[in-house]
């Protein structure tokens, strides 16, 4: 079974569009991130939710806006999708130590 | 401003040749993870590191935290295709809920 789950994994869309990208894990963790990879592969933190509560909001414009429904679930909503937002976006869970364990990531393209 | 800085940040190498890639950080690491990124595909972690000095190894990938803790080495000897990805390291800062920031990341290359 796959822990950090993301769907969808390719997202083709317009500008101006609104999309979701949804991330489901199945490892009891209290905390979840969002993480944003641009074309030079640099990982950028946008959110961190601990137990359905937003903790880090990076600066993020709220066109983003993530929610949480129950502590197994991060989802992520942008709105007014933008060329800039193209990228590989990755949700992330975290364990003990801060281990992360991340998803297989969502390729967004925005034409 | 990046915290964590990788070099080199494009390798290419021939099979069976050692290689190091570097991670140095401005800020003393409370934590520091090697993660490798398959093309395409989610990121594995590798390895954690916590204390000054301290050396981790699985199966031809070792990985160094400096005394000081602000510096990381992951060395792979013998390297085969299979090695090759982007190899991330992440920090973990201290205070409150932490959050673990990311490298400029390194993309390796191992050519047959």
């Amino acid at each position: 079974d796959t822990a950090v789950s993301q769907t969808p994994k390719y997202l083709v869309t317009q500008m101006g569009n609104d999309k979701s990208i949804k991330c489901e894990q199945n490892l009891g963790h209290d905390t979840m991130y969002w993480y944003k990879q641009d074309s030079k592969k640099f990982l950028k933190i946008m959110f961190s939710y601990n137990n359905k509560e937003l903790i880090i909001n990076e600066t993020v414009p709220n066109r983003f806006s993530p929610k949480s429904p129950d502590k197994a679930h991060l989802n992520l909503h942008i709105n007014s999708l933008e060329l800039g937002d193209s990228a590989v976006y990755f949700c992330a869970s975290e364990g003990a130590n801060e281990k992360l364990f991340f998803g297989s990531g969502t390729q967004l393209s925005v034409l | 401003s990046q915290e964590l800085e990788q070099s080199p940040q494009s390798l290419i190498v021939q099979e069976g040749k050692n290689l190091t890639i570097n991670c140095t950080s401005s800020k003393t690491l409370y934590g520091l993870y090697w993660y490798k990124q398959k093309y395409g595909e989610g990121l594995i972690f590798l390895m954690m590191l916590q204390k000054g000095g301290e050396e981790k190894s699985h199966e031809k990938i070792t990985a160094k935290l400096d005394e000081k803790k602000q510096q990381s080495s992951l060395h792979i000897t013998a390297s085969q295709p299979s090695h090759a990805g982007i190899y991330l390291c992440g920090a973990g800062h201290s205070g409150g809920y932490q959050k673990v920031t990311f490298g400029t990341g390194t993309k390796l290359q191992v050519i047959p």
